[in-house]
């Protein structure tokens, strides 16, 4: 069983719609991440938090914001999103980056988004 | 820049038989390296990851990888395909100056044919 949990599993929005993707991890770690993954493709790095901050948005359209309410919880919050943003967003997390990092993801199962 | 380069979109291999997944990696620092499996409609799960200690690398299920920094490679093999085999298959690297980033390599489906 996954550690780190993704709701919803499936989620179809109209581009009017405003919806919101979570994930929660109870492992202790301090860095959350999120991945967009299209069909037959690697996952692409959208955003990395670290100790609740932002520390990395890989050139992200606005219409996706993240959020990290505190260390165990990671929301990716959407709106007006265009057909081209259906895919599986992955939520993944890590220890602690200071003195022992060594780069292992947790993920989730992901959130299959589709936008009609 | 670090990068990976997976050589082979597709293998196919009989049940039984060596499996060989390829991975090059490009880095300019001693890398932290990974590779991940994915089955169907799942997220990634770690099978095995290099940090600088041995170079060769047992993992989960049978696997194991060997690092040869003298080829920049990190090639994945198991002895004996089983057909629970068949998935997608990540190459990954990822550096401590890189802001924590893990960047994937393009994947390898593995068929396991019985």
């Amino acid at each position: 069983d996954t550690e780190v949990t993704q709701t919803p599993k499936h989620l179809v929005m109209g581009m009017t719609n405003k919806k919101s993707l979570k994930c929660e991890q109870h492992m202790g770690h301090r860095a959350m991440y999120w991945y967009k993954q299209k069909a037959k493709k690697p996952p692409e790095l959208m955003f990395v938090y670290s100790y609740e901050k932002l520390s990395i948005n890989e050139s992200v359209p606005s219409r996706f914001s993240p959020e990290c309410p505190n260390s165990s919880l990671l929301n990716l919050h959407l709106h007006a999103l265009q057909p081209e943003d259906s895919a599986l967003y992955l939520c993944a997390s890590s220890q602690d980056f200071e003195g022992t990092y060594t780069g292992e993801l947790f993920f989730g199962e992901g959130s299959r988004l589709t936008v009609l | 820049a670090q990068s990976v380069t997976q050589l082979g979109s597709h293998v196919s291999v009989s049940e039984g038989a060596l499996v060989l997944l390829r991975c090059n990696y490009s880095s300019s620092v001693p890398p932290y390296l990974f590779w991940y499996v994915q089955y169907p409609n799942q997220g990634l799960q770690l099978l095995l990851k290099y940090t600088s200690a041995a170079t060769l690398v047992k993992g989960i299920n049978g696997f194991e990888a060997e690092f040869k920094k003298s080829e920049t490679s990190f090639h994945l093999t198991k002895p004996s395909a089983h057909m629970s085999d068949a998935a997608e298959y990540f190459c990954a690297v990822s550096e401590r100056t890189g802001g924590f980033k893990t960047i994937f390599g393009a994947g390898t489906r593995l068929f396991v044919k019985a």
